[in-house]
């Protein structure tokens, strides 16, 4: 079925970096923009970045432009967040999220598969 | 601060109706057709349950619904059920590279 995993979540010191993964399966990759998105304790859901399908067209959140790289490897159906100079208010639980129509960004027809999420925690 | 208003909270008796508005600007709700909807149990992934201000995904009853009236838009759950008891995220592109959300409503159901 339709599957999205995340994985790299840890416990980092401020000014620290960490790089959170995403597994993607059933369900062709390439097709895809994907997004990274965010909910830190007690808050409402943020978005991070989004990467569209080759990876040309890339969109970061006001909040760590110039701090996160969102990348993806389409032949091992993976996306990737690497975070760099990390601040407490970056702590939160990270998903990964694909959007509802092939081939369309994530603004247009929201993010209908959600991965489980992975926890960051900056301290 | 979210850019979008949301109600804190709402509530219904099981079977009832209830509403959740989503306010935001020319430049966001109003200005566009793009306005999502998410359900979010704690624990769980969210749920997209409106695209486009009322189109409802593959698999989401049709108890969900969506409009919008100027910068105001809005989520109703009818036939409330213990299940629908969330909280419920709107969300609309800004234009350009922008997107925002609201801050969510906590669905109570009595």
């Amino acid at each position: 079925q339709v599957q999205l995993v995340e994985s790299g979540g840890d416990l980092v010191k401020p000014g620290g970096s960490l790089r959170l993964s995403c597994a993607a399966s059933g369900f062709t990759f390439s097709d895809y923009y994907m997004a990274w998105m965010r909910q830190a304790p007690g808050k409402a859901l943020e978005w991070v970045s989004f990467i569209s399908l080759t990876g040309s067209t890339i969109y970061y959140a006001d909040s760590v432009k110039g701090r996160f790289t969102i990348s993806r490897d389409n032949a091992k159906a993976s996306l990737y967040l690497h975070m760099e100079s990390l601040r407490a208010e970056d702590t939160a639980l990270y998903y990964c999220a694909r959007p509802l129509k092939p081939r369309s960004s994530p603004y247009y027809f929201g993010l209908d598969v959600w991965g489980q999420g992975t926890t960051v925690a900056v301290s | 601060q979210s850019a979008l208003t949301q109600p804190p909270s709402a509530s219904g008796s099981p079977g009832q109706s209830v509403s959740i508005t989503c306010t935001g600007t020319s430049s966001d709700v109003g200005g566009y057709n793009f306005v999502s909807w998410y359900q979010h149990h704690p624990g769980k992934a969210p749920k997209l349950v409106i695209y486009e201000v009322s189109q409802r995904p593959s698999g989401v009853p049709d108890r969900f619904s969506g409009s919008k009236s100027g910068n105001t838009a809005s989520l109703t759950v009818s036939g409330l059920q213990a299940d629908d008891e969330a909280d419920y995220y709107c969300n609309s592109y800004a234009g350009g590279n922008n997107w925002v959300f609201g801050p969510g409503t906590k669905v109570s159901v009595l």
